[in-house]
Parts: C-alpha cells; structure tokens; sequence
C-alpha cells in the first residue's frame, strides 16, 4: 500500500516568506508526527497529532511554527517569516495506536526547506 | 524526557566483520526500543525493535540486546555489507507510539 507522502519534496524559500508543507499519512493512523533535521544531525521531534488533537508541541522551536490535522488524516506545518536556521528537512511520520501490538513509525521522504 | 548517548559516533568496519552500537538512556520508564537506519539523503527506516520484557532479539543478520538494570541496548549487526553503510540511530520512548528522541547518531562505513 501507499506509505507516508510529503510534499512538496523541495522549497526554497526567500528570507521572510511563509511556507506550508504537507503530509499524507498512511490511512487509517491516528498518530502523526513532525520533526525537523538539520544536516548532519539526527532528527527532532517538533509536534504530534492523535487524530485532529495537537497533544504535544514541545518540540517547536518558536510561534513562527504551527501545524494542524484538522480531519485527523492530512497535516500541514506552517513556518512563518521563515529564517536561514529553519533549513532543514521536515519528516513527517505516521503510526498506529495499538498498546499490545507493533506500532512503528513509517516515516515519509520529507521535505527539504531552504532558506535564502 | 529521556536522554539517549550513543557510542560511538562513526564506526569503521571491513566487510564481514560485526559492528556494535551502543545506546544509553536515562528513564527508567522508557519501555521501548527502537533502531532506526536511515541512508544519506532517505527516510530513516526502523530496522529492528526490543520491548523491555526480552533481552535479545535476532532478525537474521540483526540482533539487539537490553540491559534494563543498567539502562543500556546496543545494536549488533554481523557479517557486514557494503549496504550496510548507514547512520544508524536509537530510541528509548515510553511505548512504541511515543514521539522518538532519537540518539546523536553512528554513521557506520562498511569498507569492501
């Protein structure tokens, strides 16, 4: 079946500009969650969704980002004014929600921001 | 949160060889233990799994080991291949639907 999607896969921003990416979950996951990694680096957790409920954003780095799942399937992160340090690529990842069973998280291509 | 240390942090190994990465974590309420393996410019990719009620666990040329009382897991991966060649990153959530707070990384070269 389809897996995690992104997109767009690549942005290139100028300094100040918004920017929205998108992910597409895997169907029927009710956990979503973002995180942004730099070069070099492992990736940070930003933000996560149980169904539409943002229940924890501890991860965002400032109130320029903010992400929602209004439907509980599709998320979109915003970053506004973008700066030269938000260049990074954007992960997305989804997962079910099973206590007693596997729930891994199936990771999406991300997204690429580069901001100029 | 938990604080995950990983060691080391590039590793170097000659084709058929083993490698071993090691993870530390700090909260003892982590019950989960994911490695992840993400190759330069992909997606990361969970490669292989423990949960806090086995020791061992083998998935062919895989395995990982948890030390509960001493808090640490380590990832062993034996007759190594050029494909090998990856960063490789471990978790320690409190459950497998957890956010991840991955490791610093080991970036694995697998020489031919």
């Amino acid at each position: 079946g389809a897996g995690v999607s992104q997109s767009p896969r690549y942005k290139v921003a100028k300094r100040g500009q918004d920017v929205a990416l998108r992910c597409d979950p895997i169907s029927g996951h009710v956990s979503l969650f973002w995180y942004q990694q730099a070069l070099g680096q492992g990736p940070e957790f930003l933000t996560y969704f149980q169904n539409e409920a943002q229940l924890d954003k501890s991860g965002l780095p400032s109130d320029r980002f903010f992400a929602e799942r209004p439907e509980g399937s599709v998320s979109t992160l915003k970053i506004q004014r973008t700066q030269q340090e938000d260049s990074a690529v954007y992960l997305c990842a989804s997962s079910l929600q099973l206590p007693s069973g596997t729930s891994e998280q199936f990771f999406g291509p991300g997204t690429r921001l580069t901001v100029l | 949160g938990e604080n995950v240390e990983q060691h080391p942090s590039t590793l170097s190994v000659q084709e058929g060889d083993s490698a071993v990465i090691k993870c530390t974590y700090s909260d003892s309420a982590s019950n989960y233990f994911p490695w992840y393996k993400q190759e330069l410019g992909k997606r990361p990719q969970l490669i292989i799994d423990i949960r806090s009620n086995v020791g061992e666990k083998k998935d062919q040329r895989i395995a990982v080991t948890l030390n509960k009382t001493a808090k640490h897991f380590s990832l062993h991966i034996t007759e190594t291949q050029p494909e090998d060649s990856a960063v490789y990153f471990c978790a320690a959530p409190k459950t497998s639907y957890d956010k991840v707070i991955f490791g610093p990384g080991t970036s694995l070269s697998v020489i031919p």
